[in-house]
């Protein structure tokens, strides 16, 4: 079973530029869960997304968004970029959103 | 005051030796992972443990929900387990969001 992708892999994008990173799960998962990463704050919660609805949020600005398609593909979108933006942004699938989560490989974002 | 703990922050070990890694929660939780991070490299889920104690090769976790608290051992260590182990848990009731521990670096010397 394919694991969990994430593209692009590496993205380069100045300030205030806007972004798109897409993600898809493991085959037959539901869930999907956005993290950021950063060497200052760690690992911190995004979004999660279930069915198409966005079930769960962190504390980030509204600049941060996502989507969930039908095929429970997800999608983020980060608008108006700020050089805090630079991070390893990974999402994670789970069955259905209490279960085991399974990382994918992450696209690093830096912004210039 | 960050809801999950996690000592040391750094550890250093030679080839053979037992590693202990410690995790402590303030959340009521519904599940417990255990994540391992190499340099540059993703994020891998080494186990998800609601109760009692789970064995993988070298790699034994433990929780004990009425403490909040939870170990990750490894046996026999070697320099590939050289990561960063992460503990992260599931709230009860918090759809599909993990909150994370700070890391613990390890490094296993030949």
């Amino acid at each position: 079973k394919a694991g969990v992708t994430q593209t692009p892999r590496y993205l380069i994008k100045t300030r205030g530029q806007q972004v798109t990173l897409s993600c898809s799960p493991i085959s037959g998962h539901r869930s999907v869960s956005w993290y950021q990463q950063t060497p200052g704050q760690g690992l911190q919660f995004l979004f999660e997304y279930f069915s198409e609805t966005q079930r769960n949020k962190g504390n980030f600005p509204g600049r941060f968004s996502g989507r969930q398609f039908s095929n429970s593909r997800s999608e983020m979108n980060v608008s108006t970029l700020e050089l805090g933006d630079s991070a390893l942004y990974l999402c994670a699938s789970s069955l259905v959103g209490y279960n085991e989560q399974f990382f994918g490989p992450g696209t690093r974002l830096t912004v210039l | 005051k960050n809801e999950v703990e996690q000592s040391p922050q750094n550890l250093t070990a030679q080839e053979g030796e037992f590693i202990t890694i410690n995790c402590s929660y303030s959340v009521g939780i519904s599940a417990l992972h255990w994540l391992q991070q190499h340099p540059g490299g993703g994020i891998v889920s080494l186990f998800m443990l609601s109760s009692g104690k789970k064995k993988h090769g070298r790699l034994i976790a433990t929780i004990n929900i009425q403490e909040k608290h939870s170990s990750l051992h490894i046996t026999a260590s070697h320099p590939r387990d050289s990561a960063v182990y992460i503990c992260a848990v599931l709230s009860t009731d918090s759809w599909g969001k993990l909150q994370f521990g700070a890391g613990t670096q390890v490094v296993v010397t030949p």
